[in-house]
């Protein structure tokens, strides 16, 4: 089965540490993303990947990092500069469709700081 | 800089009766293209539609039906005969670029609850 996934889906960590949540797919999609979302919001870009080895900054970037060493892999690390980790994560990779990407997405991950 | 209004934050219906989610949206841009996402109780978002600011067509699938008006920069979204299955959270989204580089601009989301 082809898809997005991302584990755990929920992941508690102490205020102070860093946590790194993970995204694999394998759908041989080239760009990759992650959005945060908060409740009663929308969801808001943090980074993408259009490529391996490359990442661009999103709306939110602050406290937070990235690496794409893989296709298929795109881990987001909250640092502990992120003032307010807890929120819901959700992942996404997108294709070419017809001139567009169109962006699939993963079932999230809920983290919570204490 | 694109902003995407949804209003509506919580609107609840019972089985069967029509229900309309409302989407304002503002950009300078003259080419955008507008999307509706699904996010049920387990959190994953479902891609509902895309449509592209140079097609004002109304597009209709099954219970589902969109309208898309330029002149009141809306984009609605209606469903006919709705079902507890309907119960979620919607998205309407922006973006003006077709590429890799996409950035999705969200709405808040209204939250539909369909009682049986």
């Amino acid at each position: 089965d082809g898809g997005i996934t991302q584990s755990p889906k929920y992941l508690f960590r102490k205020e102070g540490q860093n946590v790194t949540l993970s995204c694999e797919q394998n759908l041989n999609h080239d760009a990759m993303y992650w959005y945060r979302q908060d409740p009663g919001q929308g969801l808001r870009l943090i980074y993408y990947s259009q490529i391996v080895n490359d990442f661009q900054k999103g709306d939110i970037a602050e406290g937070y990092s990235v690496s794409r060493e893989k296709k298929e892999s795109f881990p987001l690390t909250v640092t502990s500069a992120q003032k307010n980790p807890t929120a819901f994560y959700l992942c996404a990779s997108s294709v070419r469709h017809g001139g567009f990407y169109e962006q699939y997405f993963g079932p999230g991950t809920r983290l919570t700081v204490t | 800089a694109q902003k995407v209004t949804q209003a509506q934050t919580e609107i609840s219906v019972v089985e069967k009766e029509d229900v309309t989610l409302d989407c304002v949206y503002e950009t300078r841009d003259t080419t955008y293209y507008l999307f509706w996402y699904k996010q049920p109780p387990s959190g994953e978002l479902v891609f509902l539609i895309r449509r592209n600011s140079f097609d004002e067509q109304n597009e209709i699938s099954g219970r589902y039906s969109w309208n898309f008006q330029k002149s009141t920069s809306s984009f609605n979204f209606t469903i006919t005969a709705s079902q507890v299955v309907d119960s979620a959270v919607y998205f309407c989204a922006l973006t003006l670029t077709p590429g890799a580089n996409s950035k999705l601009t969200f709405g808040k989301g209204i939250t539909l609850s369909v009682r049986p």
